[in-house]
């Protein structure tokens, strides 16, 4: 059975600080995995989408990495800023055709002025 | 488009009580979900659908039913709501003929049943 693990479940820096968001899974043979955000009480905002050909995806400051052999992804944010306080969650595809989101439970970032 | 939409936003059951909780999508896709997700953790898919008139179960089905008579609409049966079903309800859609099986999402039902 697939499982998905982010650490840390929570992270506090100051603003401007370069960082990394972990996501471990255990089961390597997935189709696609997807970084999301969510804010206080809201909906997710999909950020990237790396499929399982790919080894990484890049929006902005924002990079994921995905090793499959490892069973790792990493979001990495540049230049952090207080807007980009929120939870981010890792989710993989199963490797089946039914399009299945397995989540991780997520990191919240608080990210200080 | 509007993308995926659902109702109501926000709901207070009693225990016992039934409700239907509204998911639907203008974007044609084949394939929908419905997931919770409780305080502090990740979403758990509950049921999911591959096409009009075909259903499955996810891993948290229990206490829940759905039905998909078109491929615009998927709505989520509570019957005899618990407190355990307290939880943000989430629905989503994927185009899987895109290649990707990329899911987009609604904004969600937060549900208290007291």
């Amino acid at each position: 059975k697939q499982e998905v693990t982010q650490i840390p479940a929570a992270l506090s820096v100051p603003e401007g600080e370069n960082l990394v968001l972990n996501c471990s899974f255990t089961d390597s043979a997935i189709y696609n995995l997807q970084w999301f955000r969510q804010d206080p009480g809201k909906g997710l905002t999909s950020l990237l989408l790396i499929q399982s050909s790919q080894r990484e995806q890049t929006s902005g400051r924002l990079n994921a990495s995905l090793d499959k052999s490892s069973g790792r992804s990493t979001l990495y944010i540049a230049a952090s800023q207080p807007g980009d306080s929120a939870t981010y969650l890792c989710a993989v595809y199963g490797s089946g055709n039914t399009g299945k989101l397995i989540f991780g439970q997520g990191t919240t970032l608080q990210v200080k002025p | 488009n509007a993308g995926v939409t659902q109702t109501p936003k926000f709901r207070i059951l009693k225990i016992g009580q039934s409700m239907t909780l509204q998911c639907a999508q203008d974007m044609n896709h084949n394939y929908m979900y419905w997931y919770r997700q409780d305080p502090g953790m990740g979403l758990k898919l509950i049921y999911y659908s591959v096409g009009a008139g075909i259903t499955d179960k996810g891993e948290v089905p229990n206490g829940y039913n759905v039905s998909r008579s078109t491929t615009e609409d998927f709505p989520l049966r509570l019957e005899l709501a618990a407190p355990s079903q307290t939880s943000v309800y989430f629905c989503a859609s994927s185009d899987p003929s895109a290649g990707s099986y990329e899911q987009y999402f609604g904004p969600g039902t937060r549900l208290t049943v007291t």
